[in-house]
């Protein structure tokens, strides 16, 4: 399995950007990067993914680094809301697909 | 609403006991899965089903079963074989088993008396 690595922590102010960085180094060619987010005792969220090219949607933007071997996620106005765990996972094939979650990224968002 | 639901919310075991965990989604998806969550971790498949009718072993399928009679439900039984069932439990759902983002329940967490 591609394995990703995280910061453990990072604290951020309300209002200015989050940028949460990831390493996948191993990854392959066709493997897609996601990102997920955990509040307390609920269900992850996806929040977005990509293969090569950079993406945005409503919620965040993620910029893929040309040789793929790392990405960061931006949140671009941060809120208290966005106070979470967030997990960067290659998701890989084995028969099916499947999601390897490593530990995340706890974001605290300050006021 | 679409969506996942899971339920209960809380679930509690007793020694030898089986438990269900009931996962239902009215998204139209194909795919479903299982996974478990200790805390401070990140999320192990246990069990995954790509079309009614079929699944398979995750990365820790020991201690528990799974049924797809219905394309809307993928119930989860812990067995009593499972011996550290404490854990929070969460379905997913993707409407194919390739290249597709799967979407998350809001969990089960179950607790051994």
């Amino acid at each position: 399995d591609a394995k990703t690595t995280q910061p453990t922590s990072m604290d951020c102010a309300e209002g200015r950007a989050a940028n949460l960085p990831c390493n996948h180094s191993t990854i392959s060619g066709n493997e897609y990067v996601y990102w997920y987010r955990q509040i307390h005792s609920q269900g992850p969220q996806y929040i977005i993914h990509g293969l090569k090219n950079n993406e945005t949607n409503e919620m965040a933007s993620l910029i893929i680094t040309e040789d793929r071997k790392s990405s960061t996620l931006i949140l671009p106005h941060a809120t208290l809301r966005d106070t979470a765990v967030y997990y960067c996972i290659v998701r890989v094939w084995e028969g099916a697909q499947k999601l390897v979650f490593g530990q995340g990224t706890r974001l605290t968002i300050n006021p | 609403d679409g969506g996942i639901t899971q339920s209960p919310k809380y679930l509690f075991r007793k020694e030898g006991q089986n438990v269900t965990l009931s996962c239902e989604q009215n998204l139209n998806h194909d795919a479903m899965y299982w996974y478990r969550q200790d805390p401070g971790q990140g999320l192990r498949l246990i069990y995954y089903s790509q079309i009614v009718n079929d699944f398979q072993k995750g990365d820790i399928a020991e201690g528990y079963s799974v049924s797809r009679e219905k394309k809307e439900s993928f119930p989860l039984t812990v067995t009593s074989a499972q011996k550290n069932p404490t854990a929070f439990y969460l379905c997913a759902s993707s409407f194919t088993s390739v290249q597709e983002t799967q979407y998350f329940g809001p969990g089960t967490r179950l607790l051994v008396l």
